[in-house]
């Protein structure tokens, strides 16, 4: 199995600044085939589902406010919040979906300092 | 926008069968992979097993031959069975969609099962 391993798992950041998570998969989840990166960001609110941020590494979903920010590529990535709001309080996980079964990171919490 | 909706029993004893079934609200069942998901304190997000409507499904080796997904498509309903459960299976369930190989972009809002006697 890819193991996806997120850092920190915790994280407090005061409003208007900068949130960084970081997210490392144990084989890479690039497809050198199409050159895409199988790598998802997800955000979780206390009693809802994960909704989804980033796509492919790096494109944002539909909807998704543009403060943020996905990057990395290979095995190693980046959820970048350019200047945190507080309704971006919640728990950040990281996923691939190269290879199955496939993988969650254990989440990072974020909140408000 | 599709909505999907997990039903099942909240309760469920050691050693019966976990069953729920996930509502496609729309007509898209058969244009789509259909997930299973579940998530519990102890091991976080956990990826059971996939189907898409005219192909064998996929699990997770780590449920070691105990589950079951299926889709009928003439309900628009994917339906998960897990057998011989214990307390370890005690989780939320979400299904959710995706394409072939992608990632999962429609979430159900999921159902608590709880295993105990």
């Amino acid at each position: 199995d890819i193991v996806m391993t997120q850092s920190p798992d915790s994280l407090a950041v005061s409003l208007g600044e900068r949130a960084t998570i970081n997210c490392k998969s144990s084989q890479t989840v690039l497809y050198s085939y199409n050159n895409k990166t199988y790598l998802a960001w997800y955000q979780q609110k206390p009693g809802q589902p994960p909704k989804l941020l980033i796509y492919w590494a790096s494109s944002r979903q539909s909807g998704v406010p543009d403060r943020f920010r996905g990057s990395g590529s290979g095995t190693d990535f980046t959820l970048t919040i350019s200047s945190l709001q507080a309704e971006d309080v919640a728990v950040y996980y990281c996923h691939q979906y190269f290879l199955p079964p496939y993988t969650f990171g254990q989440g990072t919490t974020l909140e408000i300092k | 926008q599709v909505q999907l909706q997990e039903s099942g029993p909240g309760l469920v004893k050691p050693s019966e069968t976990l069953s729920l079934t996930c509502n496609v609200s729309d007509d898209s069942i058969n244009r789509y992979y259909w997930s299973w998901i579940r998530q519990s304190p102890g091991k976080g997000l956990e990826w059971i097993g996939n189907i898409f409507y005219s192909a064998s499904p996929n699990y997770n080796p780590s449920l070691k031959g105990r589950v079951t997904i299926s889709v009928d498509t003439s309900k628009n309903q994917v339906s998960l069975k897990l057998i011989s459960v214990t307390a370890a299976d005690t989780a939320v369930y979400y299904c959710a969609r995706h394409w072939a190989k992608n990632y999962m972009d429609v979430w159900g809002n999921g159902t608590t099962v709880t295993v105990s006697s």
